[in-house]
């Protein structure tokens, strides 16, 4: 099983829809978790962060769910400028083992 | 965040012939720096751990020797790929943790490697 698991998608969906993403990760020592957008040949930027109690950051809403072990990624009203491949990443530090582990992404084309 | 800078941003080689890819913190001093690879359609994965002044940690499946990791600086850390085969074809990425106590990574552009 894969430390960190994506539906890879593709989710094609109009401009102005909602569409949510998933993301199951296993070891339950995990302690950080984010959301990384990469657009097709480039590097991930950062999206946002998740934390325990949700949060959101405009359009977008980050929550975790420590007791089923996913994170999920709400976008709402969305735009033709979101299509891109939205990575979940987490990170261990029991160990303190600093670097990150990445689900395969899942990749999203908003059409008009 | 981070300013990271990569060169060169993509390379095409010869197999056998080795490249250096450099990795750049511009605007403060990074003891840590990730070297990450990426496969067409597949997810980042962590080669090594790059620590200043210090040897690199290599994760499982990575050869050490083939991977040559230098951190000689602070802002500084160098991926040399020796005696390129085509199946090291990838998207090269370093990343860099800006304070100690933080988790969140910032990457470079990336370099897209092409073996021949």
């Amino acid at each position: 099983r894969k430390e960190v698991e994506q539906d890879p998608g593709p989710f094609n969906v109009p401009e102005g829809a909602t569409v949510a993403f998933n993301c199951t990760y296993s070891n339950s020592a995990s302690q950080s978790f984010f959301w990384y957008r990469q657009d097709c040949r480039k590097e991930p930027k950062l999206l946002m962060s998740v934390y325990s109690s949700g949060n959101e950051d405009g359009r977008f809403t980050a929550q975790l769910n420590r007791a089923s072990q996913y994170i999920s990624l709400l976008i709402r009203d969305s735009k033709l400028s979101d299509s891109a491949t939205y990575l979940c990443a987490v990170n261990v530090m029991d160990t303190g083992r600093r670097a990150l582990t990445f689900g395969s992404g899942t990749r999203l084309q908003v059409q008009p | 965040g981070a300013v990271v800078s990569q060169h060169p941003s993509w390379v095409i080689c010869k197999s056998g012939t080795s490249v250096k890819i450099e990795c750049r913190s511009l605007d403060f001093q990074a003891t840590t720096m990730f070297w990450y690879r990426q496969f067409p359609k597949q997810s980042l994965m962590l080669m090594a751990t790059s620590n200043e002044g210090s040897k690199a940690t290599y994760e499982q499946g990575v050869e050490k020797d083939k991977f040559l990791i230098n951190h000689a600086s602070l802002t500084l850390s160098t991926l040399t790929v020796t005696s390129a085969h085509p199946e090291d074809s990838s998207f090269y990425i370093c990343s860099v943790i800006q304070k100690a106590g933080d988790n969140e990574q910032f990457f470079g552009p990336g370099t897209r490697l092409t073996v021949l």
